[in-house]
């Protein structure tokens, strides 16, 4: 069964430094989120993203985060500079339409803002 | 505003016990809801959708609009049960973000 795939699964950084999640979304599908959870809290949105562009945003979404889709596969999620409350699970997930049935998470990438 | 809610924190129970987690919703028109399970250290996994009306691992929900519940009922549980179960709505008028309860934590005792 296809998968969705995050690398890296943990990573620790320094407060201020920009870290770069990344993600292989299944081949076929055409649209890509992105989803934190905060330790203890609920899967909150961060963005959503169709046809090379930002569909959609939260308001956790602000300037220090971007997402790119670089080439074709990769779909990656940078925090530009890092704060101690950036400090999450962070899930992707794609679906081939937005009716929400084919929704397939990745297994997430813990971030630890130290 | 749209939202999930989950009262239960953490459920327990004893294998072969009837388990229901608790869902209720607020959306102003037709929801699309779901059922994920989070079993430890794996990804979020659809457990369900409302639409199918579908059996699952023995997992059924029954959507109540009257009530604005989704609960998820399992007649007899199993060991192997045991994970977190998030409810979910779609946002309507989005590209499919899906709005989550906070999350309850089923644990089967043997």
């Amino acid at each position: 069964e296809p998968e969705v795939t995050q690398t890296p699964s943990h990573q620790v950084t320094q407060m201020g430094q920009e870290v770069i999640l990344r993600c292989v979304p299944i081949s076929n599908h055409l649209y890509f989120y992105w989803y934190r959870q905060i330790l203890g809290q609920k899967v909150e949105f961060l963005v959503s993203f169709y046809n090379n562009e930002i569909s959609e945003k939260s308001e956790i979404f602000d300037d220090q985060f971007s997402v790119e889709r670089p080439d074709g596969s990769n779909f990656t999620l940078k925090i530009r500079s890092t704060k101690l409350e950036d400090s999450a699970m962070y899930f992707c997930a794609s679906q081939m339409s937005r009716q929400g049935y084919g929704y397939t998470f990745g297994s997430g990438t813990r971030l630890t803002v130290v | 505003a749209q939202r999930v809610t989950q009262p239960e924190k953490l459920l327990s129970v004893f294998k072969g016990a009837p388990v229901e987690l608790k869902c209720n919703y607020s959306y102003s028109g037709s929801p699309e809801l779901f059922w994920y399970v989070q079993y430890s250290r794996q990804r979020l996994q659809l457990l369900l959708r409302h639409i199918s009306r579908e059996s699952i691992k023995g997992f059924t929900a029954d959507l109540n609009k009257g009530e604005t519940s989704f609960h998820l009922k399992k007649p007899f549980a199993q060991e192997e049960d045991s994970a977190m179960y998030y409810c979910a709505l779609i946002d309507g008028g989005s590209q499919g973000n899906l709005i989550f309860g906070k999350g309850t934590k089923l644990s089967v005792k043997p």
